[in-house]
């Protein structure tokens, strides 16, 4: 059975200040990966996908980036955080283009 | 351009009423609908999805079938529970992209 791992759970952060969220897959060769933003209360807004290890296609900008260093492990940063970043952080895969994805648990960001 | 439009913000039912959430969406390509259910602080879980028109998706006793000619994908239940409260997305793939967009969901609280 796949598993998706996020880390951290949560985290507090100044503005200004840099960022690292990090997502892991098991059990599942070659995933499709992705990052959605979703806002307190708000819808999910995807970030970025990638289809294999250090391709990456932006989806929207928000002065974040994201990498994938290893074909299980998906990375989104940011240098300096804006206030505008808070919000709840979902890694999710896919086996197909296009198709059903499993979404992890998230991270909870709070800038302040 | 792709959208997708879910015209109930949030719904509140008795338990063992009938659930009927509305979806229409707007499409360049050929689409895969989906839809989700979102529990507080957790990621979204798939209920189920479609790509044909007049394929029809269940889950858990939800059901909703993909119609081409008036663009929708509805959620219906015939009896909710109050385990069932959530917020629920549709949300739609368009064919050769690995982008999704997801609606605005739809907070359901089912009271006892």
């Amino acid at each position: 059975a796949q598993t998706i791992h996020q880390w951290p759970v949560a985290e507090i952060k100044a503005v200004g200040s840099p960022l690292s969220l990090g997502c892991t897959i098991k059990g599942k060769s070659s995933p499709n990966l992705y990052w959605y933003w979703q806002a307190t209360g708000g819808t999910l807004q995807q970030l970025f996908y990638s289809i294999t290890v250090g391709q990456v296609e932006s989806v929207v900008q928000l002065n974040l980036s994201a990498s994938r260093p290893k074909d299980d492990q998906f990375i989104l940063s940011t240098e300096k955080l804006l206030l505008s970043h808070s919000g709840f952080y979902l890694c999710a895969w896919s086996s197909d283009w296009g198709g059903e994805q499993y979404f992890g648990p998230g991270t909870r960001l709070t800038v302040l | 351009g792709d959208s997708v439009t879910q015209t109930e913000g949030q719904v509140a039912l008795s338990e063992e009423d009938f659930l009927t959430i509305h979806c229409n969406y707007s499409a360049s390509g050929y689409p895969t609908l989906f839809w989700y259910v979102q529990y507080p602080g957790e990621g979204p879980q798939l209920l189920f999805r479609a790509s044909r028109d007049k394929e029809k998706g269940s889950s858990r006793g939800f059901e909703a079938t993909y119609d081409k000619g008036t663009t929708s994908f509805h959620l219906r239940k015939a009896s909710v529970q109050e385990s069932d409260s959530a917020v629920y997305y549709c949300a739609l793939s368009v064919s050769n992209t690995n982008k999704v967009v997801f609606g605005t969901g739809t907070r359901l609280q089912v009271l006892p």
